[in-house]
């Protein structure tokens, strides 16, 4: 099974701010590797797919890209809705997400 | 779109099966693969499998011998069923779709349903 790993676990930030969140797998899989947002009580959506392209209705602030076993989620400036967990998905054999990342104020 | 909704029991006995349905509306089934996902509290999804109307289920391969996906198009729901629990299998179930080009990437959720397993 390919392993998952995020960092760092919580990222404080303020409004505006630049938000850095990695992605590691333990083997490459291409380009097959998804970032998905979770708020409290909701299921997770999907916001980019094959490495960089945003899914419907993301908006631009939302920036990924990467290569081999390294990836990166960028919000280019956080806002208040951005709260949120943030999951890194490969699709080797079969999809396995990472622990997250939890984006808070 | 399609959207979807689970619906299961809340609570199980590890002694008995678990039966969770997802009922599909919005758009027609056949344009769609579906997945069956799982959240414990505090960590990440967890893949079950996936299933089409057309082919064959593929599980993963840790649920691959008590886990079981079908689809049932006329009542327009997906089904799954899963033996043999464990405390460990307490988690909330999800229903997800996606349509052809997004490979296993999930573009539509279900709002999910908590299964307990109780020993």
């Amino acid at each position: 099974e390919i392993v998952v790993t995020q960092s760092p676990a919580t990222l404080s930030l303020s409004p505006g701010q630049r938000a850095t969140l990695s992605c590691r797998i333990s083997q490459s899989v291409g380009n097959y590797i998804a970032w998905y947002q979770q708020k409290p009580g909701l299921p997770p959506r999907l916001l980019i797919h094959h490495v960089s392209q945003r899914a419907a209705a993301i908006p631009p602030r939302f920036i990924a890209g990467g290569s081999g076993t390294d990836f990166t989620l960028t919000i280019t400036s956080l806002e208040p809705d951005d709260i949120a967990v943030y999951f890194c998905q490969q699709r080797g054999s079969w999809p396995t997400f990472g622990g997250g990342t939890k984006v808070e104020l | 779109q399609v959207r979807l909704q689970e619906s299961g029991p809340q609570l199980v006995q590890s002694s008995d099966p678990l039966s969770v349905t997802c009922s599909v509306s919005g758009d027609s089934m056949n344009h769609y693969y579906f997945f069956w996902m799982r959240q414990p509290a505090g960590k990440g999804p967890e893949f079950i499998g996936r299933v089409h109307y057309a082919g064959r289920p593929y599980y993963n391969s840790s649920f691959q011998y008590r886990a079981s996906m079908s689809v049932d198009t006329a009542r327009k729901e997906v089904h799954l069923t899963m033996s043999s629990l464990t405390a460990a299998d307490t988690a909330i179930y999800y229903c997800a779709a996606n349509s052809a080009g997004y490979d296993y990437f999930m573009t539509y959720w279900g709002q999910g349903t908590q299964i307990t397993v109780s020993p």
